[in-house]
């Protein structure tokens, strides 16, 4: 069974920094791109970033590009997405999601995780 | 591209058949995924393809479309079905979902 567990999140001051983990179990992780999507309180879904399944290539939303860098340790199993410079607006739920291959293009995203919440206040 | 959803909520009971569109602002040809989501819950995966049903999932969902034009249907209303609905373009980047519909229970 897949799993994805989502860890790092918390509060932290406008302009600060945190790194969010996402460790993956049940599927050879290497092989599939891997994507992080936010939901901020109350509201709809928005696409962050996509990383390939070997890291080489990245994709980031133009709302956390130059703050925002994914990458991942696939001797680990595990994503990562480093988040530089933090404002209110990235407050929000942040999933883990496992991409159908190994680009996320023309793919679809099954599974979630259940998400880490990151707050974004002073 | 944009998504348009419609209707941005909706009313229904048990037992109806209930349609939910998805309009992109640009053809996006087949690659359109559909997600539920319930309160406290992360998305669940129901059609990806634009029709292709994920593993698992009721029949009674189906998907159809293509190009800039598609929608969700459930055929008979179960209880479990009260959620919010996401279209979501893989077509090319950057990703985007609607805003969603929710589906409340008449």
């Amino acid at each position: 069974e897949v799993q994805l567990l989502e860890s790092g999140g918390g509060l932290v001051q406008p302009g600060g920094s945190l790194r969010l983990s996402c460790a993956a179990s049940g599927f050879t992780f290497n092989i599939y791109g891997m994507s992080w999507v936010r939901q901020a309180p109350g509201t709809g879904l928005e696409w962050v970033s996509t990383i390939s399944g070997s890291g080489d290539t990245k994709f980031y939303a133009d709302s956390v590009k130059g703050r925002f860098t994914i990458s991942r340790d696939n001797s680990k199993n595990t994503l990562y997405l480093e988040m530089n410079n933090l404002r209110a607006e990235d407050t929000a739920l942040y999933y883990c999601v496992q991409c159908s291959g190994g680009f996320c293009y023309q793919k679809y995203f099954h599974p979630w995780g259940q998400g880490t919440l990151v707050t974004v206040s002073s | 591209i944009q998504l348009t959803q419609s209707p941005s909520s909706l009313s229904a009971s048990v037992g109806d058949r209930v349609t939910i569109t998805c309009r992109a602002s640009q053809g996006i040809s087949s690659y359109l995924a559909w997600y539920q989501q319930k309160p406290g819950k992360a998305p669940k995966l129901l059609i990806y393809g634009a029709s292709t049903l994920q593993s698992g999932v009721p029949s009674r969902f189906s998907g159809s479309g293509s190009g800039t034009d598609f929608t969700l249907t459930i055929s008979s209303l179960q209880p479990e079905d009260f959620a919010t609905y996401f279209c979501h373009q893989l077509n090319s980047y950057p990703f985007t979902f609607g805003q969603g519909t929710r589906l409340e229970i008449k």
